[in-house]
Formats: C-alpha cells, sequence, structure tokens
C-alpha cells in the first residue's frame, strides 16, 4: 500500500496568514492527489484534485501543487472558516490511502 | 444538487451483522462508481470499500475484505454496505462518497451514519 505522510500534524496560524502543508507519498503517484477539508462533526470536502486542479466552488485562496511523491496544499490568506483539519489523498492505485490530518488552529 | 444520505448504523455486539445504506438523488446514480469511507472516533480517514458503477467490479481494504460486502440496487439509486463479523475496532462514522471521473477522488459525500461495536 502507498502510505501518505502529512505534515506538519497541526498549526496555529492567524486570520490572514499563508499557511502550507506537505504530504508526501512512499512512492510515485504522478498527480494523482487529492486535498480534502473537514470541519468537525462533518463529511469531508474536496478542494483540490489531480494535485492543482481547483474544485469547482472552492475560493481561489487554495491551491495546491507537486508531483510524484512530494505535495503542497496552500492557503493564500487564512480565513476564519478556514480554521479546520485537511487531508491528502493518493488516487494511485486501490486502496487509496489518506494523510493522517493536518488541524488548522486560530492562534 | 447531489445527495447522498447514509442510514443504518447503530450499536452492534462483536460479531454481529449490520448493513448500512446509502440514497442517492440529484445525479446519474448508474454511471458512477460509489465509495464506502470511514472514520473512527477522533482519527483519521480510512477507504473501506468500492464498486464500480454496474456493480461488476468491487474492492476492499484489507482490514474489511472477507467481512464486508459492498453492493447496489440501480434500479432503487441506492448503495449497500454488509458488515459481518463486526469487531470493535469496526466503531466509526461511515460515509458514502460518490467517485468524481477517473480516477478515484471523492466529490460528494452523505453526512455519515455512526457504528458502534460494543458488548
Amino acid at each position: 500500500d502507498i502510505q501518505m505522510t502529512q505534515s506538519p500534524s497541526s498549526v496555529s496560524a492567524s486570520v490572514g496568514d499563508r499557511v502550507t502543508i506537505t504530504c508526501r507519498a512512499s512512492q510515485g503517484i504522478s498527480s494523482w492527489l487529492a486535498w480534502y477539508q473537514q470541519k468537525p462533526g462533518k463529511a469531508p470536502k474536496l478542494l483540490i484534485y489531480a494535485a492543482s486542479s481547483l474544485q469547482s466552488g472552492v475560493p481561489s485562496r487554495f491551491s495546491g501543487s507537486g508531483s510524484g511523491t512530494d505535495f503542497t496544499l496552500t492557503v493564500s490568506s487564512l480565513q476564519p472558516e478556514d480554521f479546520a483539519t485537511y487531508y491528502c489523498q493518493q488516487a494511485n492505485s486501490f486502496p487509496q490511502t489518506f494523510g493522517q490530518g493536518t488541524k488548522v488552529e486560530i492562534k | 444538487q447531489v445527495q447522498l444520505v447514509e442510514s443504518g448504523g447503530g450499536v452492534v455486539q462483536p460479531g454481529g451483522s449490520l448493513r448500512l445504506s446509502c440514497a442517492a438523488s440529484g445525479f446519474t446514480f448508474n454511471i458512477y462508481g460509489m465509495h464506502w469511507v470511514r472514520q473512527a472516533p477522533g482519527k483519521g480517514l480510512e477507504w473501506v470499500a468500492y464498486i464500480r458503477y454496474d456493480g461488476g467490479n468491487t474492492y476492499y481494504a484489507d482490514s474489511v475484505k472477507g467481512r464486508f460486502t459492498i453492493s447496489r440496487d440501480n434500479s432503487k439509486n441506492t448503495l449497500y454496505l454488509q458488515m459481518n463479523s463486526l469487531r470493535t475496532d469496526d466503531t466509526a462514522v461511515y460515509y458514502c462518497a460518490k467517485k468524481q471521473g477517473n480516477p478515484d477522488y471523492f466529490d460528494y459525500w452523505g453526512q455519515g451514519t455512526l457504528v458502534t461495536v460494543s458488548s
């Protein structure tokens, strides 16, 4: 199975800050990577797919980059509604696997 | 608008069985693959199972293989997960999720249904 490792596990930030989360795959996955946002008690929401494609309706302050084994999710200017947990997911092969999550908290 | 509504969760003893359902609406159900994904309390996301649009192909996580069965009824726009030989570590919120094209991203999710396995 492909292992997905996110860092950091948590980050404290203020409104307006730029936040970057990284995700590393245990083997190359081309650009078959997605990012999800999850708020407490809610289902995950797809933000980015194919490493850098913005899902319809997602604000442009979210962006993704990378290919192969190293990927990043960047929030250019953190908004109050962005405090949540973020997960990466590889879609290269079954079983699909997720990173362990990164919690973005208010500083 | 796309809606996925899970049902069937509850409390069950170890070794017991449960069947989850996911009612789909707002899209052409019979042309999309569907997944189940679970989340143990306070933990991360774990993919569980996948079924092709026509039911012709299925995949399972090793942790549930041989115990869980994914199926669908396209005439009823409904996805199922039959869970047998349940263990305490199957306790989780179970989400159904729609496959977005190729490859397997999850573009719509249900609200989840909680399964608690406890004696």
